[in-house]
């Protein structure tokens, strides 16, 4: 069965600390990975596409990272403004037309 | 360019009583997609369409109907509201493999 698992559930940072979530998944056949932002009562925001081990993807402060097994989401001296909860989701290659989300990270960084 | 909107925001319904949720998208986005968010859980794919006048079962399709008679739109339904259907609703859209772009969301509370 196709299932994607975050952790942690919840992350408290200082600001400028470093740190990774995690997203590991089993899919019959990888055929992309997705992370997401989501802000309090908005609507997740897409971050970053990862399609095979290996690849990295960067955005300001976040670094994505694919393995074949888990993804990371790294942060690097995160800043107030980072604070969300961050969704990591899996395309499967049996049915490219569906999407499996994680329940999520939940980040607060504080000044 | 608003992207994708969803129409209502909020909504009350008592048990047994029904309506649709309007989720219309300007980007001519082929795929669209409804989830439902609980806490905990993550997004859960309801239906979703891969284009006009076409629309398929995602992983919690009990209780909902759908309708693509537009491109550009997706309705979802309740033909007869329960407690259980509680919940906060996500539209979203994609090109095919892409990743998706999603509304504001409608909280959903059913008494």
């Amino acid at each position: 069965e196709d299932q994607v698992t975050q952790s942690p559930e919840a992350l408290r940072l200082q600001e400028g600390e470093s740190s990774s979530l995690n997203c590991s998944y089993t899919v019959s056949g990888l055929r992309g990975l997705f992370w997401y932002r989501q802000d309090p009562g908005k609507g997740p925001e897409f971050l970053f596409t990862l399609y095979s081990a290996g690849e990295e993807k960067e955005k300001e402060r976040l670094k994505a990272t694919l393995t074949k097994k888990e993804s990371f989401l790294h942060i690097t001296a995160p800043k107030p403004e980072d604070s969300a909860t961050y969704l990591c989701a899996v395309q499967a290659g049996g049915n490219f037309n569906k999407f499996y989300f994680g329940s999520g990270t939940k980040l607060n960084v504080k000044p | 360019n608003a992207g994708v909107t969803q129409t209502p925001k909020f909504r009350v319904l008592k048990t047994g009583q029904s309506m649709t949720l309007l989720c219309a998208q300007d980007m001519n986005h082929e795929y669209m997609y409804w989830y439902r968010q609980d806490p905990g859980m993550g997004l859960r794919l309801i239906h979703y369409s891969v284009g006009e006048g076409t629309t398929a079962k995602g992983e919690v399709p009990d209780g909902y109907n759908v309708s693509r008679l537009k491109k550009q739109n997706f309705l979802l339904g309740l033909e007869s509201a329960a407690p259980s259907q509680t919940s906060v609703y996500f539209c979203a859209s994609s090109f095919p493999s892409y990743e998706q772009y999603f509304g504001p969301g409608t909280r959903l509370t059913v008494t």
